[in-house]
């Protein structure tokens, strides 16, 4: 199975900040990662997918990028509703995982 | 409305059975692959299972395997999740989504249900 490792698991920011959060693979997925988005008792919310890619009606300020192995998800100038948790996933091997999800929460 | 509604989670006693269903609606159902993905109380999200738009295709997460058979109705726009020998650590709230792919090579969840809740306890 690949294994795919956040980081940080929680981070703490400000409305306004920008922030970066990692995701690294064990080993090489190509550009097959997607971020979602989890707010508390509510079903995930995909954000990027193909690394890259924004999904129709996501605000502009996410954004991702990498490829192979390292994956980033960047929300520019964070709003209110940014502080939850955000999760990858790797759809490369025929069995799916994601990673262990961030949090984040307001400083 | 593009949508998915889980249905048929419930309080079972380890060892027991249950079936999930995911009825869709707003889309071509038969046109996309589905899977299940379940969140554990208070712990991230594990996929689960997959399966292609004819059946043709199937994957488990290895926890799993052996227990739980995926299947879909595409006349009835039904997904379904037949667990068997459940465990307590099966516990956990149960999403359907649907699967894309813009080009065959990367796939993506962008449409999930709200979830089931499946507690397997005595």
């Amino acid at each position: 199975d690949i294994q795919m490792t956040q980081s940080p698991s929680s981070l703490s920011a400000s409305v306004g900040d920008r922030v970066t959060i990692t995701c690294r693979a064990s080993r090489s997925i190509s550009t097959n990662l997607n971020w979602y988005q989890q707010k508390p008792g509510k079903a995930p919310k995909l954000l990027i997918y193909a690394a890259s890619s924004l999904q129709s009606g996501v605000p502009s300020r996410f954004s991702g990028s990498g490829a192979g192995t390292d994956f980033t998800l960047t929300i520019n100038s964070l709003q209110p509703e940014d502080f939850v948790i955000y999760y990858c996933q790797q759809s490369y091997s025929t069995l799916w995982t994601f990673g262990q999800g961030t949090k984040v929460e307001i400083k | 409305e593009v949508q998915l509604v889980e249905s048929g989670g419930g309080l079972v006693q380890p060892g027991g059975s249950l079936r999930l269903s995911c009825a869709a609606s707003g889309f071509t159902f038969s046109s996309y692959s589905m899977t299940w993905v379940r969140q554990a109380p208070g712990k991230g999200l594990e996929w689960v299972s997959y399966i292609s738009t004819s059946s043709d295709t199937i994957h488990y997460v290895d926890s799993v395997k052996g227990r739980f058979t995926i299947s879909r109705d595409n006349a009835k726009k039904s997904l379904s999740l037949q667990m068997n020998s459940l465990r307590a650590e099966d516990t956990a709230v149960y999403y359907c989504a649907r699967v894309s792919t813009p080009n065959y090579y990367n796939y993506y969840m962008d449409v999930w249900g709200k979830g089931t809740t499946v507690t397997v306890s005595s």
